[in-house]
This record gives C-alpha cells, structure tokens and sequence, in this order.
C-alpha cells in the first residue's frame, strides 16, 4: 500500500528556535497533503491543507506565520515551526489523501515535538 | 460543524469482546472510520465502512453504523493485549479531510 514517511520521529529544540518537519510520499504522488495536531489525551485536530504549487490553506485559529508550510513538490511537504515555545510542544503527523473507498488518507508516523 | 465524541477509555479482559462506541453529527458523511494508534506511532487504518451500509465484519472486527442516530460502534473479538492502543473514530468531511473523536483508551487485562 501506499506510504507516507515523516522526519523526524521526534525532536527536542530550545525555545525561540525553529524546527522543520518533513512529509513525504514514498511511492506516489501527493498534490496534497494535510497536517494535524494532537495534544495528549486528545484528538488529532487538522491545522492546515498543503497544496503543491501555491499556499496552504489553515484552519481557523492556526497562525500562518507561526507554521509555515511549504509543499516543494509532488512527494515533499514540509511544516516549519518558527520562534518554537513549550506550548508548541505536541505530536505533528501529516497525511495525504488515498485514491478511492476506505483509503481516505494515508498517514505518517508521527513525529513528536518538545521545545525545552 | 464537524463534531465526532467517543468515551475515552475502556478496560477489557483478554479473550472478551471489546466494544468502542461513537457518534458524529455530520450526516452527510460518506465513510467512516476506526484507527488504531499505538504509543508514539502513527495512526493505522483498521476499517472503514460506507455510509449506506450498517454493518462491516473483518475478522476479529465488526463495525455497526445505525445512521439514524449517528452511532458508530468497533467490536473487537477475542480481544488480545496487542490490541491495546487508542482508537480513534473518524468521519470524512469532504476533500480527503477527516474529523477525528478524541480516541478510546483500550487497555487490555490478563
């Protein structure tokens, strides 16, 4: 089946510095992509669509200058998480949508975010 | 808007069934889902079912969709500590968009 690899699994970076995550779409082509947010003990919440070729669109109440997304190409999108603080600290996964019935998005693993 | 609740945790004797219950509000869903996701991993697709159908069996698991009241319910059978993890419930809220439940703990006992 389809794969969608994210890097970094899990990273630790002070606070104020900026922190880049990957999302890549290893054996098909993704126009789009979506991220989302989890909180522990809560559930994922979508922050943003990325779209390959022009700008992401963001939910409501998620800052674009805080999370920059970039969708370079057709496999790659990135989520950068500038001037990170504590509060930025959460589980990021992204996904890319599926091709029919039952396959609406594939997910990445995950990658775990802790600013100190 | 798009609202999906699930009870948050559930404890289950190893070789019971296993029974996660779910609603949503958005009716014109067309598939919802269950994923699984184990500690510091990312979500796996279990199964989904269309939303002109009321019952999915796939194995151990049997999903039943009553879309009158909006209630989705994952059955788990011969639940076993490997199926300890969260679930979440989903439903698609159009453009590969998902809206997610807050997860069911499922802990699974000797």
């Amino acid at each position: 089946g389809a794969v969608v690899s994210q890097h970094p699994s899990w990273v630790i970076c002070k606070s104020g510095t900026s922190v880049k995550i990957e999302c890549r779409s290893l054996d098909f082509q993704a126009t789009t992509m979506f991220w989302y947010r989890q909180f522990p003990k809560q559930s994922l919440m979508l922050m943003a669509t990325s779209n390959e070729g022009s700008k992401a669109t963001y939910e409501q109440g998620v800052e674009k200058d805080k999370f920059l997304i970039n969708h370079a190409s057709l496999t790659l999108s990135t989520l950068t998480v500038t001037s990170a603080h504590p509060e930025d600290s959460s589980f990021y996964i992204c996904s890319a949508p599926g091709g029919g019935p039952g396959t609406e998005a594939f997910f990445g693993q995950g990658t775990r975010l802790t600013v100190v | 808007g798009e609202d999906v609740e699930q009870s948050l945790f559930l404890s289950v004797r190893e070789g019971d069934s296993s029974v996660i219950n779910c609603t949503y509000t958005d009716s014109s869903s067309t598939y919802l889902y269950w994923y699984k996701q184990e500690p510091g991993a990312g979500l796996q697709l279990l199964t989904y079912i269309f939303s002109n159908m009321d019952m999915k069996q796939d194995q151990r698991l049997t999903v039943l969709l009553n879309k009158k009241d909006k209630h989705l319910s994952l059955r788990i059978a011969d639940t076993q500590t490997g199926d300890s993890a969260i679930y979440f419930c989903a439903e698609s809220i159009g453009d590969y968009k998902l809206s997610f439940g807050a997860g069911t703990t499922v802990t699974v006992r000797a």
